[in-house]
């Protein structure tokens, strides 16, 4: 079946570091790629998407390109904020499918 | 316009008992669904409808009912609570399934079984 791996956390980052969580997948057919971000006591939020390989999802600073070859869609954002200290999640759907596939999270801390 | 809301937001049960949790979207959305997250699990599939007076079974469903009676709410049901309930809940909503990715998430239930 579906899955989506997770690189383990937590991940502790001071301000204006480089960031990058890894996110592979495992999908029988072609699937869309999702990172959403969970913040403190809240739900979970979509914060960008790829629906085919080679293309780039980006948003608030953070990027994550569809790789094919590799299955996989690392998140990255260059410098970091106090601010996007969350749980992220990376997820799948394939397509005509109903649902998603959650990986099991990483949780973000920045620190001043 | 308020989203997707959940009631009760904390809930402790003693084992065996009932209980029932509300989500209600305001944003005419086809699509609910119901998830439990528990640490290092990520989120898990509980049930999920795909319209009004449709459910269906996700990853996780035995312990569970839920029940589609109206568009906009989404009721999930725990007949005789057990301690490996103990989780969060969360309930969500996406409006067609061309978007079934951009589900909008309610704030959480933190249900506790002891």
């Amino acid at each position: 079946g579906n899955s989506v791996t997770q690189m383990e956390g937590p991940v502790t980052l001071s301000e204006e570091a480089f960031l990058t969580i890894n996110c592979t997948y495992t999908a029988t057919g072609y699937p869309s790629l999702f990172w959403y971000v969970q913040y403190p006591g809240e739900g979970l939020q979509l914060l960008l998407k790829a629906t085919k390989a080679d293309d780039k999802g980006s948003n608030k600073g953070f990027e994550a390109t569809y790789r094919k070859e590799t299955t996989s869609f690392h998140l990255e954002k260059g410098s970091v904020q106090v601010s996007d200290s969350a749980v992220y999640f990376c997820a799948l759907s394939e397509r005509g499918a109903q649902k998603l596939v959650f990986g099991q999270g990483t949780r973000l801390t920045i620190n001043p | 316009n308020a989203g997707v809301t959940q009631t009760p937001k904390f809930r402790v049960l003693k084992t065996g008992q009932s209980m029932t949790l509300l989500c209600a979207q305001d944003m005419n959305h086809e699509y609910m669904y119901w998830y439990r997250q528990d640490p290092g699990m990520g989120l898990r599939l509980i049930h999920y409808s795909v319209g009004e007076g449709t459910t269906a079974k996700g990853e996780v469903p035995d312990g569970y009912n839920v029940s589609r009676l109206k568009k906009q709410n989404f009721l999930l049901g725990l007949e005789s609570a057990a301690p490996s309930q103990t989780s969060v809940y969360f309930c969500a909503s996406s409006g067609s399934i061309r978007s079934i990715y951009e589900q909008y998430f309610g704030p959480g239930t933190r249900l506790t079984v002891t």
